[in-house]
Order: structure tokens, then C-alpha cells, then sequence
């Protein structure tokens, strides 16, 4: 089974703070994204990236970062954490590199960020 | 932008039908349906492909309208483990981008 895991499942933080959200895959894949999820808005597209050191921004980019140096390990960065940054954040990986559009996601467990 | 869903909820009875609908405002390449229960991570149900092609669960499905980017996921004879939040994914042609829906809540009750 595909294998999506997520450092916390709960955090907090406070306002100003740098905050790491790590996520890895045992699968091989060369898609890798993050998501956020707010009641009402579905999932937003942060970033994603098909390829070792390769991202695009998503939908929401706005104050966070990524990082991926190995295959299997992508990283979400906010740098300045802010109160409007709480949400539930998840990743996610699939095949297929830029043709990922015919692989399915396997989502991690997610991890639920309040900054106070 | 992200695809219109609708409804945004459904209350059903175990057995009866259901038919949500995600539809874009631009060409699409790909459309993903999943379902997420609460408190856990979305699950695959299934993928359309402009051309026709398919992939999914043997009980699930859907059809795609690549002509008014519109999808259709169809649940029949419905179970109660069918109660989730449904959500379509959208891949724009040549965008490499996944865009999801708001999604649909779905009960169904005994």
C-alpha cells in the first residue's frame, strides 16, 4: 500500500513563527503536493512539484515555501507563520510527472496548524 | 477557478440514488473524483480522461462531457458507508494543475 505520512497531526504555533510541515512517500512517485482545507473552500493547491527540486505554485502560494531534495520528502515552509495561515494542511503525491493528470493522489492524514 | 459542484448537500436513504456534478469553466484534460469521512484523508474513487479512458472502483461511476467540461459521479443503491464529502479534481489542458471542487456533503441514512 502507498504510504503518504505527515510529521504532526496537530501543531501550534504562534504568529511570527517559521513552521516546517514535512511529508513523505514510500512509493516511489514523482508528484508531490500540498493542500489546504478550510470548511467551505475544499482543497486549495499550495504547491506541488514533479520532479526533485522542481515546483510550480498553486492556487494559494502566498506565504509559504517548499522544498524537495530527495524524491521521496516535501517539505511546506511558512515563514512568517500568521493567524490566517490555521487550517488543515495536506499532502499528497501521485505519478506520472507532468502527466500527472491520469495517476491518482494518495492523500497523507493531514496535519491541523492553529496559529495563535 | 475552481469547478462548481452541486448540490452542496444530499440526504439519502440506504438504497436510493445520487448523481453530483462538478463542472469547469475551462477545457479539461483530466477530471478525479474522492471521497473524504471525517477526520480522514480524501480517497480516490475515480479518474476520467479526455479521450474516454477510465480508471476507478468497480462500483463507482461517472462520466465526463469533454465538450461542456462537465463530470458526473453516479452512486447507486446507496450504502451508509457512502457518507463523506465528494470531491472533483479538474486538470486543465496543458496546465499541469489540479483545481478542486468545494465539494458535496453526502448523508445517507438507515
Amino acid at each position: 500500500d502507498v504510504k503518504v505520512t505527515q510529521s504532526s497531526r496537530y501543531l501550534v504555533k504562534r504568529t511570527g513563527e517559521k513552521v516546517f510541515l514535512e511529508c513523505v512517500q514510500d512509493m516511489d512517485h514523482e508528484n508531490m503536493f500540498w493542500y489546504r482545507q478550510d470548511p467551505g473552500l475544499g482543497l486549495r493547491l499550495i504547491y506541488f512539484s514533479y520532479d526533485v527540486k522542481m515546483k510550480e505554485k498553486g492556487d494559494i502560494p502566498e506565504g509559504y515555501s517548499v522544498s524537495r531534495e530527495k524524491k521521496e520528502r516535501f517539505s511546506l515552509i511558512l515563514e512568517s507563520a500568521s493567524t490566517n495561515q490555521t487550517s488543515m494542511y495536506l499532502c499528497a503525491s501521485s505519478l506520472g510527472g507532468l502527466a500527472g493528470g491520469s495517476y491518482e493522489q494518495y492523500f497523507g492524514p493531514g496535519t491541523r496548524l492553529t496559529v495563535t | 477557478q475552481q469547478p462548481v459542484q452541486s448540490p452542496q448537500a444530499v440526504i439519502l436513504r440506504e438504497g436510493e440514488d445520487a448523481v453530483i456534478n462538478c463542472s469547469s469553466s475551462k477545457a479539461l484534460y483530466s477530471v478525479h473524483w474522492y471521497r473524504q469521512k471525517h477526520g480522514e484523508a480524501p480517497v480516490f474513487l475515480m479518474i476520467l480522461l479526455k479521450g474516454g479512458e477510465q480508471k476507478g472502483h468497480d462500483k463507482i461511476s461517472a462520466s465526463f462531457n469533454e465538450k461542456k467540461q462537465q463530470s458526473s459521479l453516479y452512486l447507486t443503491a446507496s450504502q451508509l458507508s457512502y457518507s463523506g464529502t465528494y470531491f472533483c479534481g479538474t486538470e486543465g489542458t496543458g496546465t499541469y494543475k489540479y483545481i478542486f471542487g468545494t465539494g458535496t456533503r453526502l448523508k445517507v441514512l438507515a
